[in-house]
C-alpha cells in the first residue's frame, strides 16, 4: 500500500535554528497537508497546500513557517527561527480529492 | 465545523464488537462525520466517513443517526492491534482541514 514518507524521524535542533522537515507524498495525490502534535495534546492542523499555493493556515503557521514542493515529489515545512514551544510532533499528510489524509509516522521535533 | 463529544476512553474485549459514540448535535446539513486512529503516537490513520447513510468497508461499520446529531463507529471484531485513540470530526467545507478533539482511547483486552 502506498505511504507518506517523512524524514527525519527525529530532528534535534538548538533554539533559533532553521529546521526543515521533508516529506514524500503518495504519488498521484495533489494535496498536502502539515499537521502537528505537542506530546499530551490534541493534533493540530498547521497547512494545507495544493496547486503550488497554500490554501489555508492555522493561527499556528505564522511567518516563521513556510512550506514549499520544490521538486514535484518532495513537500518541506521549514521553521526559521525555531522556539522551544515548536517542539512537537510533526505529521505529513496528503489526499486527492477524496479527501480521505493519509498521515506519514512523523518527525519529532525537539528544540534545546 | 461542529463539535463532538467523545467518551475519553472505552474498554472491549477481544473478538467482541467495539461500539464508539459521537455526538455532534450541532452539525450542519454539508458537514461529513470522519473517523480517524491514532495508535500509539502514529500519524492518524483514516477509518471511514459518511454524510448520512450508513457506510461500511473493510475497516469498519458507521451508522449515523437520522437526525444527524450523533453517530456510532463499530469495529466489528476488536483485536489487541485495534487500541488506540479514537476520533470522531465533523468536517466543513475547509478542503483537508481536520480539527481533532481529545479522541476515544479504546483498549482491547485479551
Amino acid at each position: 500500500e502506498p505511504e507518506v514518507t517523512q524524514t527525519p524521524s527525529h530532528q534535534v535542533t538548538q533554539m533559533g535554528q532553521e529546521v526543515i522537515l521533508r516529506c514524500v507524498p503518495i504519488s498521484n495525490h495533489l494535496y498536502f497537508y502539515w499537521y502537528r502534535q505537542i506530546l499530551g495534546q490534541k493534533v493540530e492542523f498547521l497547512v494545507s497546500f495544493y496547486n503550488n499555493e497554500i490554501s489555508e493556515k492555522s493561527e499556528i503557521f505564522d511567518d516563521q513557517f513556510s512550506v514549499e514542493r520544490p521538486d514535484g515529489s518532495n513537500f518541506t515545512l521549514k521553521i526559521r527561527s525555531t522556539k522551544l514551544e515548536d517542539s512537537a510532533m510533526y505529521f505529513c499528510a496528503s489526499s486527492d480529492a477524496s479527501e480521505k489524509l493519509f498521515f506519514g509516522s512523523g518527525t519529532q521535533l525537539s528544540v534545546l | 465545523d461542529a463539535k463532538t463529544t467523545q467518551p475519553p476512553s472505552m474498554d472491549c474485549a477481544e473478538g467482541r464488537a467495539a461500539n464508539l459514540p459521537c455526538n455532534h448535535s450541532t452539525i450542519s446539513g454539508n458537514e461529513y462525520v470522519y473517523w480517524y486512529r491514532q495508535i500509539h503516537s502514529q500519524g492518524p490513520q483514516y477509518i471511514i466517513h459518511g454524510l448520512k447513510n450508513n457506510e461500511t468497508n473493510e475497516m469498519a461499520s458507521l451508522i449515523i443517526t437520522e437526525d444527524r446529531k450523533s453517530s456510532t463507529l463499530i469495529l466489528p471484531h476488536a483485536t489487541l492491534r485495534d487500541t488506540a485513540v479514537y476520533y470522531c470530526i465533523v468536517k466543513g467545507a475547509s478542503y483537508g482541514k481536520l480539527t481533532f478533539g481529545q479522541g476515544t482511547i479504546l483498549t482491547v483486552h485479551p
